[in-house]
């Protein structure tokens, strides 16, 4: 069975950095591109960030461009995104999601709340 | 940017009645395009991809169609579980895949 856990999620100061990890199992890992989506409080959903399997390949929306790194441990079978610079608006639930593209699998998501 | 715009914003549908939900692209996405559903405190969950391919597990109420630029999603006869938001993506330029702002569907 596919699972997709999403953890570091928390209260980040308006210009502050934090670490979103998602560990998966039920699946070859390093087989699937993985992507990072965000759905701020009511809204929609917004693609934010994407990796190839073996991690070469990044791609980013430019709403986060040059703040936010996507990452991955294929030998931990973890998804990372690293958020700097953050902003008020980058106050959302973060789901990490297996295979681009679509996504046929999505973590339950983490809260980043960005507040002073 | 390919741009997506989902109508209605609210679509109010009877248990047993029929629903068309409507997605339309700034520009020719292919077929390359997916349909999600979204329940309160749930993650999105992969209905259709490939503009008419039901995901595995789908029922079979749910129906996909259009290519280019305008995509409708049928549901044939509602269910109570079906009342939900429904989103569209494009993924035409992959790895990128932009979403519409969604379509609520509530009982009436």
């Amino acid at each position: 069975e596919v699972q997709l856990v999403e953890s570091g999620g928390g209260l980040g100061q308006p210009g502050g950095s934090l670490r979103l990890s998602c560990a998966a199992s039920g699946f070859t890992f390093s087989n699937y591109a993985m992507t990072w989506v965000r759905q701020a409080p009511g809204q929609g959903l917004e693609w934010v960030s994407a990796v190839s399997g073996n991690g070469d390949n990044t791609y980013y929306a430019d709403s986060v461009k040059g703040r936010f790194t996507i990452s991955r441990d294929n030998s931990k079978n973890t998804l990372y995104l690293q958020m700097s610079n953050l902003r008020a608006e980058d106050t959302a639930l973060y789901y990490c999601a297996k295979g681009v593209p679509p996504p046929d699998y999505w973590g339950q998501g983490t809260l980043v709340t960005v507040s002073s | 940017e390919i741009v997506m715009t989902q109508s209605p914003a609210t679509l109010s549908v009877s248990p047993g009645e029929r629903a068309t939900l409507s997605c339309r692209a700034s520009q020719s996405v292919s077929s390359n395009l997916a349909w999600y559903q979204q329940k309160p405190g749930q993650a999105p969950r992969l209905l259709i991809y490939a503009a008419s391919t039901r995901a595995t597990g789908i029922p079979a109420r749910f129906s996909g169609g259009g290519s280019r630029t305008e995509f409708t999603l049928t549901i044939s006869s509602l269910q109570s579980e079906d009342f939900a938001v429904y989103y569209c993506q494009q993924y035409n330029d992959w790895p990128r895949g932009t979403f519409g702002g969604g379509t609520k569907v509530e009982i009436k």
